[in-house]
């Protein structure tokens, strides 16, 4: 089975610490993603990347910056975290074909108090 | 630019009723268009995806789409719905030429009721 793997379910954290949030895939896919989760909103991509040390801006990434030093692992990171980034977090992985879907860790629902 | 457009945010039906989602796209070039459904509390798991191929697409849990180019939607049915089938829904649509991944919908909540 594929699988992609988020460290944490729950986060909670205070306004102004740095936070990571990890993901890993065992599926030797090129391309990973992290979205933001947002009721009434969909997914919001915020960053990918389509090899290592290589990575695009999605369409919110002000305020998280991330890092691919591994073709298994992408990290996302809360540089200063806000109240405003509460929010469920989703990393995808997919392969480099177009015609493919993605497929998703299981989230990380992140709290900044 | 590509988008995704869920028509009604909230869906009850029946147990054993007609589900029908919604979906419609804006794409310069054929996309290609998929269905995801999300349990509570779970990750994204994928349920059919069009990709130019037949325009009839059956997916897992008994769910299938149709693409219609000429009214730019991949709406999602299911005869019978069951309890189990209560999530929520998303749609996604990928632009060919881009190795940027999917822009999704914004969800549509199913709730079957007994």
């Amino acid at each position: 089975d594929v699988k992609v793997t988020q460290s944490s379910r729950y986060l909670v954290k205070r306004t102004g610490e740095k936070v990571f949030l990890e993901c890993v895939q065992d599926m030797d896919h090129e391309n990973m993603f992290w979205y933001r989760q947002d009721p009434g909103l969909g997914l919001r991509l915020i960053y990918f990347s389509y090899d290592v040390k290589m990575k695009e801006k999605g369409d919110i990434p002000e305020g998280y910056s991330v890092s691919r030093e591994k073709k298994e692992r992408f990290s996302l990171i809360l540089e200063s975290a806000s109240t405003n980034q509460t929010s469920m977090y989703l990393c995808a992985s997919s392969p480099p074909g177009l015609s493919g879907g993605a497929f998703f860790g299981q989230g990380t629902r992140l709290t900044v108090v | 630019a590509q988008s995704v457009t869920q028509l009604g945010s909230h869906v009850s039906v029946s147990e054993g009723a007609l589900v029908l989602l919604r979906c419609n796209y804006s794409s310069s070039v054929p996309p290609y268009l998929f269905w995801y459904v999300q349990y509570p509390n779970q990750g994204l798991q994928l349920l059919l995806k069009y990709t130019s191929a037949a325009t009839l697409v059956k997916g897992i849990n008994g769910f299938e789409a149709e693409f219609k180019k000429s009214e730019t939607s991949f709406h999602l049915t299911k005869p019978s719905a069951h309890m189990s089938d209560a999530a929520e829904y998303f749609c996604a649509v990928r632009d060919p030429r881009s190795a940027r991944q999917l822009t999704f919908g914004s969800g549509t909540q199913l709730t079957v009721l007994p």
